[in-house]
């Protein structure tokens, strides 16, 4: 079992669209959760950092964490073309880092 | 603030040969990771350096690949010999410090595609 599973997709949705993106993890000693974002030919940038369980939100974007299920969640609201790209969960021990396999959203116009 | 950069962006080689990829990290980021990239897959992790010592290369293929950072800055990631599954994107990617918090995100550079021949 790998210690960090994610739907690779693909997810097409038409602009305006609220995104649904969820991974799901084994190992328990996970306290830190990020969600990355990756364009076409571009490394990984960050979007989004939670600590432990709860909801975290950034404009339209929110992170939600659910430690009891092992599984985070990042929500975008009001989708736009140019969130089209690959989104990457991460997850830490703080020591140790382990990404999932990136799950590709299209929003088309 | 620059960000991490790589070079080259594109390398092309073909099997048998030796290809090197370099690193420089932010600024005072004593972390610095080099990360293998398939298509379609999440970032693995090949090394990992605090200052220059590298502290976790579990991972690592050691009858081909090595690493070096030996000031403790910039990375050079080497193969030899190149053999056609390791085309891939090579990612480096440098954090503030180890631990948990904010200060062991990472941030990445564009990485190095390579493909073999």
């Amino acid at each position: 079992q790998k210690e960090v599973e994610q739907d690779p997709g693909p997810l097409s949705v038409p602009e305006g669209a609220i995104v649904s993106l969820n991974c799901t993890y084994s190992n328990s000693a996970f306290q830190y959760f990020m969600w990355y974002r990756q364009y076409s030919r571009k490394g990984p940038e960050l979007l989004m950092y939670t600590y432990s369980s709860g909801n975290k939100e950034d404009g339209r974007f929110t992170a939600q964490v659910d430690k009891s299920s092992k599984y985070i969640s990042l929500f975008i609201r009001d989708s736009q073309p140019s969130d089209s790209a690959t989104y990457l969960c991460a997850m830490s021990t703080g020591n140790q880092f382990y990404f999932g396999t990136g799950t590709s959203l299209t929003v088309i116009p | 603030e620059a960000g991490v950069v790589q070079s080259p962006r594109y390398k092309i080689i073909e099997k048998k040969q030796p290809v090197a990829f370099w690193c420089n990290p932010i600024s005072g980021h004593n972390t610095l990771y080099w990360y293998l990239q398939n298509l379609g897959q999440g970032p693995e992790l090949l090394i990992r350096y605090e200052n220059e010592e590298a502290v976790d290369d579990s991972q690592l293929p050691k009858d081909r690949f090595s690493a070096e950072r030996l000031k403790g800055v910039d990375s050079t990631l080497k193969i030899q010999p190149a053999e056609l599954g390791d085309s891939a994107v090579y990612l480096c990617a440098s954090s503030a410090s180890k631990g948990g918090g904010l200060g062991n995100t990472q941030y990445f550079g564009p990485g190095t595609r390579l493909t073999v021949l």
